[in-house]
């Protein structure tokens, strides 16, 4: 079984300041790791994802990522919060090996509130 | 190249009805998953479909159920409507099973139940 935990249900940045959402997970087996961004009334939009290649992930709108495989930890950094980056984050975990076929297990989700 | 499409993309219904809603992968891609997002329970999977099969499924009672088309099409449908399915349904599509890296998600269905 697989699951995700998302340190912090809410985050609050001012503009220009470091963004820092947490994420651990737990698997058996090698995993993916994703991170999604969640605007109101929209989907999901993939902002990066690791899949075993390598362990510091770049991604979309200046976001990183980096797998820590000790730490079982995949959290998500910006070095400079944008009002636009105000949203809801959500870390996701599935199985490299195909086991659980295109199953995504999400956290809990993390909103990111952005101050002027 | 097209993202995933979802229709309807708003719907009300009322207890015991029955919903039917539609999903159209980009295009070249074979799989098909669905998850249920609600605000208590977040983002659950329901079921993955590859080549007209169901190839996962998750826990959730019968009356969700879901369906692959030879295009890839899938739909899904939800039998004698709760208040609780009220609910963002999200479809997204992979190139195949097994490859959920290649996953990107549709704009999503909101259902209220009333």
């Amino acid at each position: 079984a697989q699951s995700v935990t998302q340190l912090g249900s809410h985050v609050s940045v001012s503009e220009g300041a470091l963004v820092l959402l947490r994420c651990n997970y737990s698997s058996s087996v090698p995993p993916y790791l994703f991170w999604y961004v969640q605007y109101p009334n929209q989907g999901l939009q993939l902002l990066l994802k690791y899949t075993s290649a390598a362990t510091l992930v770049k991604g979309i709108n200046g976001f990183e990522a980096e797998f820590k495989k000790s730490e079982t930890s995949f959290h998500l950094t910006k070095p400079s919060a944008h009002m636009s980056d105000a949203a809801e984050y959500f870390c996701a975990v599935s199985d490299a090996g195909g086991t659980s076929y295109g199953k995504l297990t999400f956290g809990q989700g993390t909103i990111l509130t952005v101050h002027p | 190249k097209a993202g995933v499409t979802q229709t309807p993309r708003y719907l009300i219904k009322t207890r015991g009805q029955q919903v039917t809603l539609s999903c159209s992968p980009i295009s070249g891609h074979r799989s098909v998953s669905w998850y249920q997002q609600t605000p208590g329970q977040g983002l659950q999977f329901l079921f993955e479909y590859f080549s007209e099969t169901q190839r996962n499924k998750g826990n959730f009672p019968g009356r969700f159920s879901g369906r692959q088309f030879s295009n890839s099409r899938s739909e899904m449908n939800v039998s004698t409507l709760e208040l609780g399915d009220s609910a963002l349904y999200l479809c997204a599509s992979s190139l195949a099973s097994g490859r959920p890296e290649t996953q990107y998600f549709g704009p999503g269905t909101r259902l209220l139940v009333l």
